[in-house]
């Protein structure tokens, strides 16, 4: 089992650009979801799904597009990035996300926008 | 939005002395959990809390949930420096107001800044 895991590890947009950061889990987990982590703000949830093709939003949705159309695969695309948006990304899966569940977290990625 | 606040912020101290690092909140949460991070790694779980005064040990740390279930508390017995880290809380959010009942049940996780500790031999 690789668990959760995030690619790329690293990545440096220029301000406008696109890209999909990836996540992908091999525990056949149901619930996946995409947080990020800023100095002193702890980690915010971007999107959630709850199943193949069942998505919504966290507290910090604008600015993020997700789709789940496998139950292995929950990517996190960036339309038009923005230095806001210059974060460490951490996507996290559980069996069923009932809130007594253990959330396994991938190993992030770093995002810089110029 | 709810929030979580948890205090102190950064914590520094030798090894053998006792700590504790507090969450809290206004809101009502329907259990709370407790990470650890390590620097370049994801959080990894140290235990849930669901009933209002529970307490759960883990070796040498003691997690503690509110009775009204709005705040919580860690606290470690002689630290090491091992148990150096990050420490986050995070209070589970049930979504009553959604009528898809498959994202009413949906976890969705509000998180403390954190508490950064380092634990001096």
């Amino acid at each position: 089992n690789a668990g959760v895991t995030q690619t790329p590890k690293f990545q440096v947009l220029k301000t406008g650009q696109s890209m999909t950061l990836q996540c992908a889990q091999d525990m056949n987990h149901e619930y996946m979801s995409w947080y990020r982590q800023d100095p002193g703000m702890g980690l915010r949830l971007i999107h959630y799904s709850v199943g193949a093709g069942i998505t919504d939003q966290g507290e910090v949705p604008n600015g993020y597009n997700v789709s789940r159309s496998t139950t292995e695969d929950f990517p996190l695309r960036l339309l038009s990035a923005a230095p806001s948006q210059t974060s460490v990304y951490f996507c996290a899966s559980s069996p069923t996300g009932h809130n007594t569940d253990t959330q396994y977290f991938g190993p992030g990625t770093r995002l810089t926008v110029l | 939005t709810q929030l979580l606040e948890q205090s102190p912020q950064f914590l520094s101290i030798q090894e053998g002395e006792n700590l504790t690092v507090y969450c809290n909140s206004s809101s009502v949460f329907s259990s709370l959990q407790w990470y650890r991070q390590e620097p370049g790694e994801g959080p990894v779980l140290l235990v849930t809390v669901v009933t209002g005064g529970e307490v759960k040990k883990l070796k040498r740390l003691t997690f503690q949930f509110g009775d009204a279930r709005k705040d919580s508390s860690l606290h470690i017995t002689a630290a090491q420096p091992g148990d150096t880290g990050l420490y986050l809380c995070a209070g589970a959010d049930l979504r009553e107001d959604q009528r898809d009942p498959y994202i009413q049940g949906a976890q969705k996780l509000v998180f403390g800044q954190g508490t950064r500790l380092t634990i001096n031999p």
